[in-house]
C-alpha cells in the first residue's frame, strides 16, 4: 500500500525559506514512470500545483513559482523535498505531496495527509 | 494557464437526491479531467479520471461526463458520507489547474 506523509515546520517567518519533506512508504520513488508532486491548498480552498520530481530525477515547476521553488530527493530514504524561498504570508497553505503515473495522465491517485504551514512573524 | 470554472460554489441536497456539479474549462481539454472528493481534515481522494472513468473502489453512484470544455460530476442517491468538497482538475496542459471547489452539504 502506497503511503505518503508530509512533515514540515508549522510556522515560517516572512522572507525565510519553507522546507517540507514527503516520506514515501510502500513504493519506491524510483519506480519507472511515476512522478512525485507538490500541491498546496490555500485558506479559502484554492488548489495550486507547484511542481514535480520524476522517477529518474527530472524536475518541472509551475512557472508562477519558478524563481523561488526547488524540489529534490533522497532515494536512499525514499523521500522528496520542497523548498520555497523568500516566503510571504500568501504562502500560508496546506502542503500536500501526491503521485501520478506518466502513462495514465497527470491526475493524482495517492496523496499525503497534508501539512499546514503558516507564514507569520 | 487554463482556467477551470466550477459551479455551484455550494450545494445543499437531501439524502437520496441526485446532485450535479459542473466544470467549465477556458479551452478544450480533450477529456483530460479528474474529479476529487475532499472531506474536512483529509486529503483529496480521486473519484474520476479521463472525464468518465471511475477510480477503483469508488462507489458506482459517482459518474463523470463531458467533453471539450464542459464537464460534470453526478452523484446518484446521495449518501451522508458524500458530504464533502469536490474539485475538478485539468491535466491537458501544464500547469495543471483546479476548480475552486463545490461544498456539498445535506439539507
Amino acid at each position: 500500500q502506497v503511503n505518503l506523509q508530509e512533515s514540515g515546520p508549522g510556522i515560517v517567518k516572512p522572507s525565510q525559506p519553507l522546507s517540507v519533506t514527503c516520506s514515501v512508504t510502500g513504493y519506491s520513488i524510483t519506480t519507472s514512470y511515476y512522478y512525485w508532486n507538490w500541491i498546496r491548498k490555500f485558506p479559502g480552498n484554492k488548489l495550486e500545483w507547484m511542481g514535480y520530481i520524476s522517477y529518474d530525477g527530472s524536475i518541472y515547476y509551475n512557472p508562477s513559482l519558478k524563481s523561488r521553488i526547488s524540489i529534490t530527493r533522497d532515494t536512499s530514504k525514499n523521500q522528496f523535498f520542497l523548498q520555497l524561498n523568500t516566503v510571504t504570508t500568501e504562502d500560508t497553505a496546506v502542503y500536500y505531496c501526491a503521485r501520478h503515473y506518466y502513462y495514465d495522465g497527470t491526475y493524482y491517485d495517492y496523496w499525503g495527509q497534508g501539512v499546514m504551514v503558516t507564514v507569520s512573524s | 494557464d487554463i482556467r477551470m470554472t466550477q459551479s455551484p460554489a455550494s450545494l445543499s441536497a437531501s439524502l437520496g437526491e441526485t446532485v450535479n456539479i459542473e466544470c467549465l474549462a477556458s479551452e478544450d481539454i480533450y477529456s483530460d479531467l479528474a474529479w476529487y472528493q475532499q472531506k474536512p481534515g483529509k486529503s483529496p481522494q480521486l473519484l474520476i479520471y479521463n472525464a468518465n472513468s471511475l477510480q477503483n473502489g469508488v462507489p458506482s453512484r459517482f459518474s463523470g461526463s463531458g467533453s471539450g470544455t464542459q464537464y460534470s460530476l453526478k452523484i446518484n442517491s446521495l449518501q451522508s458520507e458524500d458530504v464533502a468538497t469536490y474539485f475538478c482538475q485539468q491535466y491537458n496542459n501544464y500547469p495543471n489547474t483546479f476548480g475552486a471547489g463545490t461544498k456539498l452539504e445535506l439539507k
